[in-house]
């Protein structure tokens, strides 16, 4: 079974600029997360996704960060326009209909914003 | 809302001695309790978890962590570790029952010594 997948793994760009981010979840799981992981501290839940619905982005800064989940499988986090405080690594998981409590996660993008 | 606390942001110990890491945490309902682990650059993987039943629970690597309800504790153990325990573990919580959101500690970094 092929894990979760994300890409790109690094991305360095200027402030002010957009990036966007990949996931592909594990075939079948209904529901994925996108998290944000700043140096020293633990992920951080971003937004949750049921199948192409949104459940909770309640910590989403709206203003500047955007996702999507079209056609309920893979999903692209937007930051437009990125910070210095947005250095980070951006994880996403997915967690399956059976045992949905467990959550798999991909290899994450470190992103540095200069 | 759920919380979790790891009071040790670094614990150094030698090969083959055994180890605690500490989790609280805090919630007024019933909750589930998970240990993640994070290789160098690589995502989290699931360590072991607290669903319901027994209160030891224990991973295939050696590890194992006890549900104290009335210590709201969740500490994870192994009573002789390896080189290869080198990593960053992650105490969580949420809320019991599936898609509940998962609030992550602030990880505590595992040094094996040789």
């Amino acid at each position: 079974e092929a894990g979760v997948a994300q890409s790109p793994r690094y991305k360095i760009i200027e402030k002010r600029q957009s990036v966007a981010f990949w996931c592909n979840p594990i075939s079948g799981h209904a529901t994925l997360y996108w998290y944000q992981q700043i140096l020293g501290q633990g992920p951080k839940l971003l937004i949750q996704f049921q199948n192409n619905g949104v459940v909770d982005d309640s910590q989403l800064p709206k203003d500047r960060f955007s996702a999507e989940r079209l056609k309920g499988v893979d999903s692209t986090l937007k930051i437009q326009p990125a910070k210095l405080e947005d250095s980070a690594v951006y994880l996403c998981a997915s967690s399956p209909v059976q045992g949905a409590e467990t959550q798999y996660f991909g290899p994450g993008t470190r992103l540095l914003v200069l | 809302a759920q919380s979790v606390t790891q009071l040790d942001s670094q614990v150094p110990v030698f090969e083959e001695a055994p180890v605690e890491l500490r989790c609280n945490y805090s919630s007024s309902v019933s909750v589930y309790l998970f240990w993640y682990v994070q290789y160098p650059n690589q995502g989290l993987q699931l360590l072991l978890k607290y669903l319901s039943g027994s209160t030891l629970v224990e991973s295939i690597n050696g590890f194992e962590a006890e549900f104290n309800k009335s210590q709201t504790s969740f500490h994870l153990r192994k009573p002789s570790v390896h080189i290869s325990d080198t990593a960053e573990y992650f105490c969580a919580v949420s809320l019991s029952g599936g898609y509940q959101k998962v609030t992550f500690g602030t990880g505590t970094k595992l040094q094996v010594i040789p």
